[in-house]
């Protein structure tokens, strides 16, 4: 059965920090990688997508992927009350596959 | 609105009837994924379509629950007889290509059985 882990929290930072996101996965032929946010009583909002090993920034939000770990994580700079949401940690397990998601961690963004 | 749509957003049904539920893709999107999210729990997928065609329905329920999405108009998530437990939100998501793109989701329909 192929898994999406993430720590559910929730994750509370001061406004102004870095949150960090983590998120494990259990098939290693996974090969495309998304962060998805949801605020409470919304639809998911794709705000980074990964493909391959290393960083890749998008304004205050860094996506990591390391496959040999099979980890990817996200990091959110210059944290913002605004921010507060639950965060979907998605993998794509490739030929055919679908999209399998995490339950999320929720984030607070305290001012 | 270039966005994924759905209707209706609100969706009350008594035990036993059917539930209809409609999702008009991004423009330019060609590939339909139903998801279902219920209370504390994640998005759990449930079935994939393009055009004329299902692709993938492992995620469906084998009884009750269908989907299609015809040549003309949106794709159509239907629940027959629902239950109390079907209660719950369904998004629809769209994509460029295959299920290994971005996709982008709607604003959901929240089903509540009565």
């Amino acid at each position: 059965q192929k898994e999406v882990e993430q720590n559910s929290g929730p994750l509370s930072v001061p406004e102004g920090a870095i949150a960090s996101l983590n998120c494990t996965y259990s098939d290693r032929g996974s090969q495309s990688f998304f962060w998805y946010r949801q605020y409470s009583g919304k639809s998911p909002e794709l705000i980074m997508s990964i493909y391959s090993n290393g960083d890749k920034e998008d304004g205050r939000f860094t996506a990591q992927l390391n496959k040999a770990s099979q980890y990817v994580s996200l990091l959110i700079r210059d944290s913002q009350p605004s921010d507060s949401a639950t965060y979907l940690c998605a993998v794509w397990g490739g030929s055919q596959g679908n999209l399998i998601f995490g339950k999320g961690t929720k984030l607070s963004v305290k001012p | 609105n270039a966005g994924v749509m759905q209707n209706p957003r609100h969706l009350v049904r008594r035990r036993g009837q059917e539930a209809r539920l409609r999702c008009s893709p991004m423009k330019g999107h060609s590939h339909v994924y139903w998801y279902r999210q219920l209370p504390e729990e994640g998005l759990k997928f449930m079935v994939y379509l393009q055009k004329e065609n299902i692709i993938d329905e492992s995620g469906m329920p084998k009884e009750r629950f269908s989907a299609e999405f015809p040549k003309e108009g949106p794709s159509i998530l239907r629940i027959q007889q629902v239950v109390r437990g079907d209660s719950a939100a369904y998004f629809c998501a769209s994509s460029e290509a295959g299920s290994s793109y971005e996709q982008y989701f709607g604003p959901g329909t929240r089903l509540t059985v009565t």
